[in-house]
């Protein structure tokens, strides 16, 4: 596809739940990167993959979160047992993943999670 | 501290005149910085990114980066009512061998308001 691709675009859940975010990169961008942006918090680093594992997870805020990726492309993020405070924008990036510090990165249109 | 701090705004400019958006960082070892814009509802998109000390020009947009001080900002000439935004400073640091980390880390954005 010509960028990257979020879904679904909206999500809304009741508390408690368990969610499940894909993203699909741009073709040929081995690096993804999962952010969440809500009120007041700005956008915040989740989670990052290089192919098929991930260096970094630093971002995650519990163990509620986990996500994965396989074949080197598309991504999920899973959010267990939902919480009020889990409600946000959820955003997909990716990148080339070349090294250099110029990797640029470009987002997906999000997902909008909403734990009623 | 915060790791990347923004001017907060909210900055308004006429029609025509030219923006001034300020960011600072804490972190040394930062190597790239990027400059997005993100409109109301929708996700950060990529204005230009720098990591040589001096100006980068690209159209209307001019980033300028100082290390020593710790400072990038992006300079908007003309500005147009169409510039009406979010804009989002985001660092990238490299390890030793040049190895990007991966995540980006956002500032909290200025809102840009150009009137008419």
């Amino acid at each position: 596809g010509a960028g990257v691709s979020q879904s679904p675009s909206n999500k809304v859940t009741e508390k408690g739940k368990d969610v499940e975010l894909r993203c699909d990169p741009i073709s040929g961008h081995t690096a993804l990167y999962w952010y969440r942006q809500s009120l007041g918090q700005g956008l915040e680093f989740l989670i990052y993959f290089q192919g098929n594992s991930a260096p970094d997870k630093s971002g995650l805020p519990s163990d509620r979160f986990s996500a994965e990726r396989t074949g080197g492309s598309v991504s999920t993020l899973t959010i267990q047992r939902t919480q009020q405070e889990d409600s946000a924008v959820y955003l997909c990036a990716s990148s080339f993943g070349v090294s250099g510090g110029t990797d640029t990165q470009y987002f997906g249109p999000g997902t909008r999670l909403t734990v009623l | 501290q915060k790791e990347v701090e923004q001017n907060s705004g909210p900055l308004s400019v006429p029609e025509g005149a030219i923006a001034s958006l300020n960011c600072t960082y804490s972190d040394r070892g930062s190597q790239s910085f990027f400059w997005y814009r993100q409109y109301s509802g929708k996700s950060p998109e990529l204005i230009m990114f720098i990591y040589s000390n001096g100006d980068k020009e690209d159209g209307r947009f001019t980033a300028q980066l100082n290390k020593a001080s710790q400072y990038v900002s992006l300079l908007i000439r003309d500005s147009q009512p169409s510039d009406s935004a979010t804009y989002l400073c985001a660092v990238n640091r490299v390890n030793a061998g040049g190895t990007s980390y991966g995540k980006l880390t956002f500032g909290q954005g200025t809102i840009l308001t150009v009137h008419p």
